[in-house]
């Protein structure tokens, strides 16, 4: 089944570590998204990728890094310069399309919690 | 600024209820999706439309472009239907509404 797969479900990290979530689909798309969620808030937007080593930043990219050497993969780096890390993090991807008209597909999220 | 507010934030149905859940955008939208998220937080997307009514089984999603408002009904509501529903536009970018969390009671 095609999807998109995030790992770890759950991480805890000590304060002044950095930590990799993990994004991987099987969907051949293109575009690829971090969003960091947090409570009474909707997603906000920290990194997006329309191809393959190309990527802007989003809203709230400070403290965050990303890459994308591969179609499939989208992993986002939580540094120790993120100055509030603790929350849920989602990874998704678009089908194709002109503007913003794709399909989102969403991976079960990844829950961070600083210690 | 909110470029997507849903209405209500929290909702408590009992089964059977028909159940609605409002989208108020501020911006131009090329597309809206409305989205569920369960509690072990993955997101599956229900509809994506730009125009008119989609329906997907007990789920009809309206929109009226003119307004910039969308509404989200549920038919025959059940327990599983449990879940936070969330509104998304697609404009120059997507913009995300806090969410609506549905509870139904048996």
């Amino acid at each position: 089944d095609g999807g998109i797969t995030q790992s770890p479900k759950y991480l805890f990290r000590k304060e002044g570590q950095n930590v990799t979530l993990s994004c991987e689909q099987n969907l051949n798309h293109d575009a690829m998204y971090w969003y960091r969620q947090d409570p009474g808030q909707g997603l906000r937007l920290i990194y997006y990728s329309q191809i393959v080593n190309d990527f802007q930043k989003g809203d709230i990219a400070e403290g965050y890094s990303v890459s994308r050497e591969k179609k499939e993969s989208f992993p986002l780096t939580v540094t120790s310069a993120q100055k509030n890390p603790t929350a849920f993090y989602l990874c998704a991807s678009k089908t194709p399309s002109t503007g913003n008209t794709g399909e989102l597909f969403f991976g079960e999220g990844s829950r961070l919690t600083v210690l | 600024k909110n470029e997507v507010e849903q209405s209500p934030q929290n909702l408590t149905a009992q089964e059977g209820e028909f159940i609605t859940i409002n989208c108020s955008y501020s911006v131009g939208i090329s597309a809206l999706h409305w989205l569920q998220q369960h509690p072990g937080g993955g997101i599956v997307s229900l509809f994506m439309l730009s125009s008119g009514k989609k329906k997907h089984g007990r789920l009809i999603a309206t929109i009226n472009i003119q307004e910039k408002h969308s509404s989200l009904h549920i038919t025959a509501s059940h327990p599983r239907d449990s879940a936070v529903y969330i509104c998304a536009v697609a404009g120059n970018q997507f913009y995300f509404g806090t969410g609506t969390s549905l509870t139904v009671i048996p």
